[in-house]
């Protein structure tokens, strides 16, 4: 089937400390593949995607990079701070010519300063 | 900026009623959508809309209805809510290809007595 897995959190950091988040996810074709993030009290919003295998989606930091092999896209980042605490969620498009989006079930990350 | 609001926050209702949920999007995107929220399971996709009184059937359609009846509205209504029904509902509005980014509205946070 089509799905999308993401380690369970809570992620509980230091400052600066280095953050993976792994995400795999199964599919009968090449998907586009994303993370979104989630704010204290806010809608998500789109931290970085890829559309093609190789592919490195990049943003604040964050990185991505969609590998055709392991079926995974790992977000990482090399220092985090404290306002980087958020849910961070993976997802993958249907395929086709729809963006409709299937989702991991998030990671909560909190940085403690 | 790209904006999208939904009409409530906070919502509480009594079994049996009828709610609606309000969507509004100022981006004139195509794509619209209606997914609900929860702990553990992450995002789950309602409904979806590709235009003007065109929708689709998400994941979980049983027990709501949608209406789109204007490009930048999109509603989505609960015949008789349960209390199954409490929940986190997020709207998001895109353009229509493959890879656009879903821009989602702050969430309206529903509970059902």
């Amino acid at each position: 089937g089509n799905s999308v897995t993401q380690m369970e959190g809570p992620v509980t950091l230091s400052e600066e400390a280095f953050l993976t988040i792994n995400c795999t996810y199964t599919a009968t074709g090449y998907p586009s593949l994303f993370w979104y993030v989630q704010y204290p009290g806010e809608g998500l919003q789109l931290l970085l995607k890829a559309t093609k295998a190789d592919d490195k989606g990049s943003n604040k930091g964050f990185e991505a990079t969609y590998r055709k092999e392991t079926t995974s896209f790992h977000l990482e980042k090399g220092s985090v701070q404290v306002s980087d605490s958020a849910v961070y969620f993976c997802a993958r498009n249907y395929g086709g010519a729809t963006n409709k989006l299937i989702f991991g079930t998030g990671t909560l990350l909190a940085v403690q300063p | 900026d790209v904006k999208v609001t939904q009409s409530s926050r906070y919502l509480v209702k009594r079994t049996g009623e009828k709610v609606f949920l309000e969507c509004v999007q100022d981006m004139d995107h195509e794509n619209m959508f209606w997914y609900r929220q929860d702990p553990g399971l992450g995002l789950r996709l309602i409904y979806f809309s590709y235009d003007v009184k065109m929708k689709e059937k998400g994941d979980i359609p049983e027990g709501y209805s949608v209406s789109r009846e204007k490009k930048e509205r999109f509603s989505l209504i609960l015949e008789s809510a349960s209390t199954n029904q409490t929940s986190m509902y997020l709207c998001a509005s895109s353009l229509p290809l493959s890879t656009d980014t879903q821009y989602f509205g702050p969430g309206t946070r529903l509970t059902v007595l």
